[in-house]
Formats: C-alpha cells, sequence, structure tokens
C-alpha cells in the first residue's frame, strides 16, 4: 500500500488553479526531497517537480510546488484540457530503503 | 537524449519467471550519478517501486518482493535487466524501466513501457 496519501481527485474550470496535497512521515518527506510525476493515459509518467519544487527542462511556470515538514503540495495554474491526468508525489523513505509514491489523484477539467 | 527502451514477453505463465531487459541509449550507464530501476503499474492502480541499481553494485528492491526480484547491469551492453520470479495473476502491469538521481532519488527519465500479463 502507498506510503504517502493524496486526495483522489481534485478538478477546476479551464484557466482556474488546482493544488494537490501530499502527506507522508518522517521517514520520508519529512527527510528527503519530494518529486512529482504526471501520468497521462496510455504514455509514460512524466517527471514534473523534482527536488521539492524545481522543474525540469520544458515544465511550463504554471506547474509548481512547495514542500512543509512531513507535507508536500503541487499546484497548477491557468488549467488546460491537456492537464488532466493522473498526479503522483514520490519521495524516498529511509525506513524502507524503497522510492514510494503517492496514492494518485486524478485531476479532471470541468 | 536519453531513451531506454524495455524488452521482453508480453504474455508469462504463473509460476513462471519473468525476464525484461532495458537498453539505455544516449548515455553512459556507467554514471556514479544515476541508479537504473525498474517501476511497475498493475491496470487500474498507482506505481510502484520494485528496485534500482547503481553500475557499481549498490543495489536497493522493494521490502514487499524482495525475496523475488533481482536487478542487474550490463555495462557492456548498455542494459539493465529485472528477473521476477514465482509469478502469479497480481504481477500483471506495465513494466518501465527508469533513470533514477542518486542523490535526490527522483526518476527523471522513463522508458515507454511494457504491458506483461501472467495468464495461463
Amino acid at each position: 500500500q502507498s506510503v504517502l496519501t493524496q486526495p483522489p481527485s481534485v478538478s477546476a474550470a479551464p484557466g482556474q488553479k488546482v493544488t494537490i496535497s501530499c502527506s507522508g512521515g518522517t521517514s520520508n518527506i519529512g527527510k528527503k526531497y519530494v518529486s512529482w510525476y504526471q501520468h497521462l493515459p496510455g504514455t509514460a509518467p512524466k517527471l514534473l517537480i523534482y527536488d521539492n519544487n524545481q522543474r525540469p527542462s520544458g515544465i511550463p511556470d504554471r506547474f509548481s510546488a512547495s514542500k512543509s515538514g512531513t507535507s508536500a503540495s503541487l499546484g497548477i495554474t491557468g488549467l488546460q484540457t491537456g492537464d488532466e491526468a493522473d498526479y503522483y508525489c514520490g519521495s524516498w523513505d529511509t525506513s524502507l530503503s524503497t522510492f514510494v509514491f503517492g496514492t494518485g489523484t486524478k485531476v479532471s477539467v470541468l | 537524449q536519453l531513451q531506454l527502451q524495455e524488452s521482453g514477453p508480453g504474455l508469462v505463465k504463473p509460476s513462471e519467471t519473468l525476464s525484461l531487459t532495458c537498453t539505455v541509449f544516449g548515455g553512459s550507464i556507467s554514471s556514479t550519478t544515476y541508479y537504473w530501476g525498474w517501476i511497475r503499474q498493475p491496470p487500474g492502480k498507482g506505481p510502484e517501486y520494485l528496485g534500482s541499481m547503481l553500475y557499481s553494485g549498490r543495489t536497493y528492491y522493494s521490502s514487499s518482493l524482495r525475496s523475488r526480484v533481482s536487478i542487474s547491469v550490463d555495462t557492456s551492453k548498455s542494459q539493465v535487466s529485472l528477473k521476477l520470479t514465482s509469478l502469479t495473476a497480481a504481477d500483471t502491469a506495465v513494466y518501465y524501466c527508469v533513470r533514477q538521481h542518486g542523490t535526490s532519488e527522483h526518476l527523471d527519465y522513463w522508458g515507454q513501457g511494457i504491458l506483461v500479463t501472467v495468464s495461463s
């Protein structure tokens, strides 16, 4: 079972903003970096954010993220229909010595 | 541009061993900065980390699969391999090869994935 907890779904109208939370613990988010992944149907997951709040080259600044204590969040502004996807947070867990993913959040554009 | 390409059988029988190979193009598999690993995603479920390996041999495995999974790196062929034994229907999933940053642990490159179905 997933160690990191996310809301099952969030939705908003085009152009609006959504925020996805990711709750973990002291052995993962509390100690290690958080990364975020976008999974569009039929494609491989794509890295959106690394090192808590850094965007890889090519990821628009509509995507932003932050971390505080044992929680993290991903924000998407200027929502587009192409943003409809599943989003996962991830972090290394020092107790398990494995990478752990969040439960996943489905973003819908109304 | 780094590319990862998985290959292997799409259908395997229960109790058998799954063997998958990932070939790395456009980058060095011998880097000391990156681990090479495998993630799987069962239909309708979230991704699951299986394990990762540094080319020099340091390896991490999922605690729930540790007794059944092994990962190896062949630097001469620029390939990463996965073996998963004692398969059941629960192992049916899309299997992805990934590159993992050694310090901040994020997964920055993914292969396109290969669907593996376990069925008799």
